[in-house]
C-alpha cells in the first residue's frame, strides 16, 4: 500500500533563504507526483506536476525533483518571500486517480 | 481558475436538513472528486467520478451521495446533515487521455457548518 511522507512538518526560516522540502513515498511504481500549496482557509493551488518519466519541473523560484528509485521528491523553494507561508502537499495517484497524499509541510518564511 | 466552480461558498444549515453542494467544470475532464478537510485529518476522499452515472465510493462516504448526470456537474449530498458533517468540501477534476495526465485542479471549496 502506497504512503506518502513529508519532512519536516513544519519549517520556519528567514525571508531570502533557500530551502528543501522533502516527500517519500513507499512505492516506487508511481505515474507521477503532484505538488500543491494551501494558503490558510484557502483552498489547494497545483504548483508541480512531474510525470513519472520526468526528473525535474521548474516554475519560477520553484523546482521539484523526482527520485523513483529512492522514493523521493523534494521542491526547492529559491529566495523565499513571506508569500511563500503556506501549507505545502505532495500527492501521488493510484487506482481511478485517486490521490495518495502527504500530511504537509506547513512553511512560515519571517520578515 | 481553471474552470472548477463550487456552490454555494458558505452555507450554515440545521442538523436533519438535506444539503446538495455543487461541483462545476468547464474543463470536459472524466474524473471528479469530492474531498472534507478538517484540521488533523488533512484530505480525506468521500465520493468520486470516473464519468456521467459512474460513481464509486471513498473513504468517508457514509451520510454522504453522489450523482453525475452530466459531464459537467458533479453534486455532493448530505442525506440528512449532522453537526459532524461540519467542514470544508472540496472538489476536485483530473484528466487522463492516452499516456498524458493532467494533474488535478481543486474548487475553492465550501465552507459548511450544520448546527
Amino acid at each position: 500500500k502506497q504512503e506518502v511522507t513529508q519532512i519536516p512538518a513544519a519549517l520556519s526560516v528567514p525571508e531570502g533563504e533557500n530551502l528543501v522540502l522533502n516527500c517519500s513515498f513507499t512505492d516506487s511504481a508511481i505515474y507521477n507526483l503532484q505538488w500543491f500549496r494551501q494558503d490558510p482557509g484557502k483552498g489547494l493551488t497545483s504548483l508541480l506536476l512531474i510525470q513519472s518519466s520526468q526528473r525535474e519541473q521548474t516554475s519560477g523560484r520553484l523546482n521539484a525533483s523526482l527520485d523513483k528509485s529512492s522514493g523521493r521528491s523534494t521542491l526547492y523553494i529559491a529566495a523565499s518571500q513571506p508569500g511563500d507561508s503556506a501549507t505545502y502537499l505532495c500527492a501521488v495517484p493510484h487506482s481511478n486517480y485517486q490521490l495518495i497524499w502527504g500530511a504537509g509541510t506547513k512553511l512560515i518564511i519571517k520578515p | 481558475d481553471a474552470g472548477i466552480t463550487q456552490s454555494p461558498r458558505h452555507k450554515v444549515t440545521e442538523t436533519g436538513t438535506p444539503v446538495t453542494l455543487r461541483c462545476h467544470q468547464t474543463e470536459n475532464h472524466r474524473y471528479m472528486y469530492w474531498y472534507r478537510q478538517d484540521p488533523g485529518h488533512g484530505l480525506r476522499l468521500i465520493h468520486y467520478s470516473y464519468g456521467v452515472k459512474d460513481t464509486d465510493k471513498g473513504e468517508v462516504s457514509d451520510g454522504y451521495s453522489v450523482s453525475r448526470s452530466k459531464t459537467e456537474d458533479f453534486l455532493l449530498t448530505l442525506e440528512s446533515a449532522t453537526s459532524s458533517q461540519t467542514s470544508v468540501y472540496f472538489c476536485a477534476i483530473t484528466e487522463v487521455i492516452g499516456a498524458n495526465y493532467y494533474g488535478y485542479t481543486f474548487g475553492s471549496g465550501t465552507r459548511l457548518t450544520v448546527v
